[in-house]
């Protein structure tokens, strides 16, 4: 069974902090991404990383970074926490393309972070 | 701008009816689709998927339909439990070899006893 965790179920942070969410996969995927939940917008891709080393912003990156040191660990950054980074956060993993017809994610449990 | 749109926030449907679950998306060069379901205080976990050469996936009480002419495609869950209550979201992988997906905003069900 593919595990996906991250580092924290809830977090409570205050404006201005620097705020670190940690993932971790246990299944090799060379494909991780980091997503945040909102009521009515779904699921929207921050970053995501498809080898060590490499990252490529999503569809909202601003505010936030990336760190890929390790092929199991991708962590996500918010240099200084807004009130607007009130979200659920999602990390997902998957294998690479190669010769599959799909990629199906799997998800972690998240993490619900509030910016006081 | 949303390239995958579920225009239905939430539904609600007796136990043993079926259940329609609608996604629309905008870009013709999506080639795979695939439907998560996620419950409260847990992750997406996958549910089922289509490839665009393909209308109809089944898999026991799921089945989704894809109209590549519409850009439609539809998730029916028959019949419905009430564990299948929960935040329902389609998905959209672009052509690219990335595993990018493009989620829609979510529906979420409610399977009434």
């Amino acid at each position: 069974d593919v595990k996906v965790t991250q580092s924290s179920r809830y977090l409570v942070k205050r404006t201005g902090e620097k705020v670190f969410l940690e993932c971790v996969q246990d299944m090799d995927h060379e494909n991780m991404f980091w997503y945040r939940q909102d009521p009515g917008l779904g699921l929207r891709l921050i970053y995501f990383s498809y080898d060590v080393k490499m990252k490529e912003k999503g569809d909202i990156p601003e505010g936030y970074s990336v760190s890929r040191e390790k092929k199991e660990r991708f962590s996500l950054i918010l240099e200084s926490a807004s009130t607007n980074q009130t979200s659920m956060y999602l990390c997902a993993s998957s294998p690479s393309m190669g010769l599959k017809l799909y990629n199906e994610q799997f998800f972690g449990p998240g993490t619900r972070l509030t910016v006081l | 701008d949303q390239q995958v749109k579920q225009n239905s926030p939430s539904l609600s449907v007796q136990e043993g009816r079926i259940s329609i679950l609608n996604c629309d998306y905008t870009n013709s060069m999506f080639d795979y689709f695939l439907w998560y379901k996620k419950y409260p205080a847990e992750g997406p976990t996958f549910l089922i998927s289509i490839s665009s050469i393909k209308d109809k996936n089944e898999d026991g009480r799921f089945t989704v339909f894809l109209n590549k002419s519409a850009k439609h495609l539809s998730l029916h869950i028959v019949p419905s439990q009430p564990g299948d209550s929960a935040v329902y979201f389609c998905a959209a992988r672009d052509s690219s070899n990335t595993g990018k997906l493009i989620f829609g905003q979510g529906t979420t069900l409610q399977v009434k006893p």
